[in-house]
């Protein structure tokens, strides 16, 4: 079945230090990827989403390449910012499918000055 | 433009009671509608998913139930309020025929 493994619990940074979260899959399709944040007592947004055709999404900051040969979609940013603060789930769906998100556990990022 | 609405936005309530969480879109016809459970600290699980009026599939039931009355309304409910119920429900939809979920804001529940 289809299944997310990312960065889990807690991630603790230095505000203007690089970010890196992991994220590696297991699908059957050929599944779009996709980062979710979620702020104190908010839910869930839509921060990125994996293309078809190569391109990197961008956004706020973040971006991720989808890489099939190694099955990832790492969520990196360049200098971490306070605001960055948050949960952050790594999400599959199998294409076409349009019925199921199969999240990971999430990674709670916390970042100091 | 689209928006979510979900309500209440927090019950209290106790074991065994029945329940009764909504959500409704507006803007967007036919769309793909999903209910979500999160327990405090925990991560984002999938409960149930609706393509259309009047169907609904179960992904993890937890002793609760869904439906989908009208093409813009999900209901999720269930009979018997458990402790283990407690947390955060968060609705979804996706455009027909797309992947992407937006989320709505969300209602705490809490089980005493």
């Amino acid at each position: 079945g289809d299944s997310v493994t990312q960065t889990e619990g807690l991630v603790t940074l230095t505000e203007g230090l690089p970010v890196m979260l992991n994220c590696t899959y297991q699908s059957t399709y050929s599944p779009f990827l996709f980062w979710y944040v979620q702020h104190l007592n908010e839910a869930p947004k839509l921060l990125l989403k994996s293309f078809t055709d190569n391109k990197r999404p961008e956004h706020q900051g973040f971006h991720a390449t989808l890489h099939k040969s190694s099955s990832s979609f790492h969520l990196q940013k360049s200098s971490a910012q306070l605001s960055d603060s948050a949960l952050y789930y790594c999400a599959l769906s199998a294409q076409g499918t349009g019925s199921k998100l199969s999240f990971g556990k999430g990674a709670k990022l916390t970042v100091s000055p | 433009a689209q928006t979510i609405h979900q309500w209440p936005v927090a019950e209290i309530k106790a074991v065994g009671s029945p329940l009764s969480l909504g959500c409704t879109i507006k803007g967007k016809s036919s769309p793909n509608l999903y209910w979500y459970w999160q327990a405090t600290g925990g991560t984002l699980q999938q409960l149930f998913y609706s393509i259309t009026v009047g169907q609904v599939e179960s992904v993890v039931q937890l002793n609760l139930s869904a439906s989908r009355p009208k093409d813009d309304q999900f209901i999720l409910s269930t009979e018997k309020l458990l402790l283990s119920h407690s947390g955060f429900y968060l609705c979804a939809w996706s455009p027909l025929g797309e992947d992407t979920q937006y989320f709505g804001p969300g209602t705490r529940l809490l089980v005493l």
